[in-house]
């Protein structure tokens, strides 16, 4: 069955703490990637995506991730994390053929303590 | 450009009765697709719309359903609403079905009692 997983639930870190998400995915074909972030109270918003080419990204607010196709991750960094970082953060994938609607995982919580 | 708006933003409803939200796209967006986030589910696709068509359809039973308009614009609706229709229900659009990001409105949070 096709899924989205990310194992990190809630992940609680300091100021100025390196961050990683770690998202795998269960798809058989070719796939867009991307990673949402949902701040309180706020919509979700795009942080970065992945459609081809060179499979490190870089998104906004320092964020990156790599896709590691043999892996099937795409698992989100930042080096040095803020307060205002606290927020759900969401993998999600589509497929590149056929229907693209986007199969999210269930969202890592990730809590900055000042 | 102005971004995805729904309406109303929280409602109230019980068992029983219908309800139905609203969702303008960016303009210049033709496709509108709906997702519902719970605690329990996470965030689940409903269904997309191009061209007043639907496109695709999640996993969700036939009371669920929804409609475009001629000038994109969206209305899903839950008819016999039960306790856990109980979420936030979010609109989504971009240009077109093609490989395109899909950006988010803010959510219709409702309340089944």
């Amino acid at each position: 069955a096709q899924s989205v997983s990310q194992h990190n639930h809630h992940v609680i870190l300091s100021e100025a703490a390196s961050l990683e998400l770690g998202c795998n995915y269960s798809y058989g074909g070719t796939v867009n990637l991307f990673w949402y972030v949902q701040y309180p109270g706020q919509h979700l918003q795009l942080l970065l995506k992945y459609f081809s080419g060179d499979p490190l990204v870089k998104g906004i607010k320092g964020f990156e991730a790599e896709f590691i196709k043999s892996k099937f991750s795409f698992n989100l960094r930042k080096p040095s994390v803020q307060w205002s970082d606290t927020a759900e953060y969401f993998c999600a994938v589509t497929l590149q053929t056929g229907a693209n609607n986007l199969f999210f995982g269930t969202g890592t919580r990730l809590t900055v303590i000042p | 450009k102005a971004g995805v708006t729904q309406t109303p933003r929280y409602l109230i409803k019980t068992r029983g009765q219908q309800v139905t939200l609203s969702c303008s796209p960016i303009s210049g967006h033709r496709s509108v697709s709906w997702y519902q986030q719970t605690p329990g589910q996470g965030l689940q696709f409903l269904f997309e719309y191009f061209s007043e068509t639907q496109r695709n359809k999640g996993n969700f039973p036939g009371r669920f359903s929804g409609r475009q308009f001629s000038n994109s614009r969206s209305e899903m609706n839950v008819s016999t609403l039960e306790l856990g229709d109980s979420a936030l229900y979010l609109c989504a659009s971009r240009p077109g079905l093609q490989q395109e990001t899909q950006y988010f409105g803010p959510g219709t949070r409702l309340l089944v009692l």
